[in-house]
């Protein structure tokens, strides 16, 4: 079945700085990367998603690349505001034609003022 | 994106006593989702509920314990049964996006602690 990893477990930057997540998995068959950003006590809320057959999707100061010959794809946050502190989920579809989606770890982010 | 209310949203039980989660969706949807989220860590798929059919559960999940309803397209509900501390976690309900595969839309979960 699918696995992913990501990395780091933890993030700290300074306010303004870039945020970089990465994660990989190993089912060459996925073709669907979400990622999830959830805010202590609450759910997780989808803020960017990419497809195969894209390389890379921007929305304003978020970003996200994939690499589907090395089966990794990353998220990329620029100009870094502390309201950007959570944790962040990657996911990736089993392609099994039912929706299914697999978490990765996630990456704890703390954007200090 | 689906609009879901999931209650009860934190319970405090005994163990060895059962608790019904339920989620109500805005709109008709195939699949549900349930997830346990454990303290501190990601989301874990416990079973998908088509209605109509039996639900599918992920290795290291059973019905007995997880038995899972969906008698519509627009409700599901998870009960944890003869609970022991172990099941102290945030479960969730989703759905998925609208026509082609899409990202998950959450319930605001449910903060089961087992005494």
């Amino acid at each position: 079945g699918e696995n992913v990893e990501q990395h780091p477990s933890t993030l700290s930057v300074q306010e303004g700085d870039s945020a970089v997540i990465k994660c990989t998995y190993s089912d060459s068959a996925s073709n669907y990367f979400p990622w999830y950003k959830q805010e202590l006590g609450k759910r997780p809320q989808l803020i960017i998603d990419i497809r195969s057959n894209v390389g890379e999707k921007k929305d304003q100061r978020i970003a996200v690349t994939l690499n589907k010959t090395a089966k990794h794809f990353s998220l990329h946050i620029t100009e870094t505001q502390p309201e950007d502190s959570a944790v962040y989920f990657c996911a990736a579809d089993l392609n099994t034609g039912f929706q299914k989606l697999v978490f990765g770890t996630g990456t704890r982010l703390l954007v200090s003022p | 994106s689906a609009v879901i209310s999931q209650k009860p949203s934190r319970d405090i039980c005994q163990r060895g006593t059962s608790l019904t989660i339920q989620c109500q969706v805005d709109s008709q949807v195939t699949m549900m989702f349930w997830y346990r989220q454990q303290p501190g860590q990601s989301l874990t798929l416990i079973a998908t509920a088509n209605q109509g059919s039996e639900a599918t559960y992920e290795s290291g999940f059973v019905i007995d314990k997880f038995p899972i309803s969906r008698p519509n397209l627009t409700f599901s509900t998870l009960t944890v049964s003869n609970m022991s501390p172990e099941d102290s976690s945030i479960y969730l309900c989703s759905v998925a996006g609208q026509g082609a595969i899409s990202g998950y839309t959450f319930g605001s979960g449910t903060r089961l602690t087992v005494v």
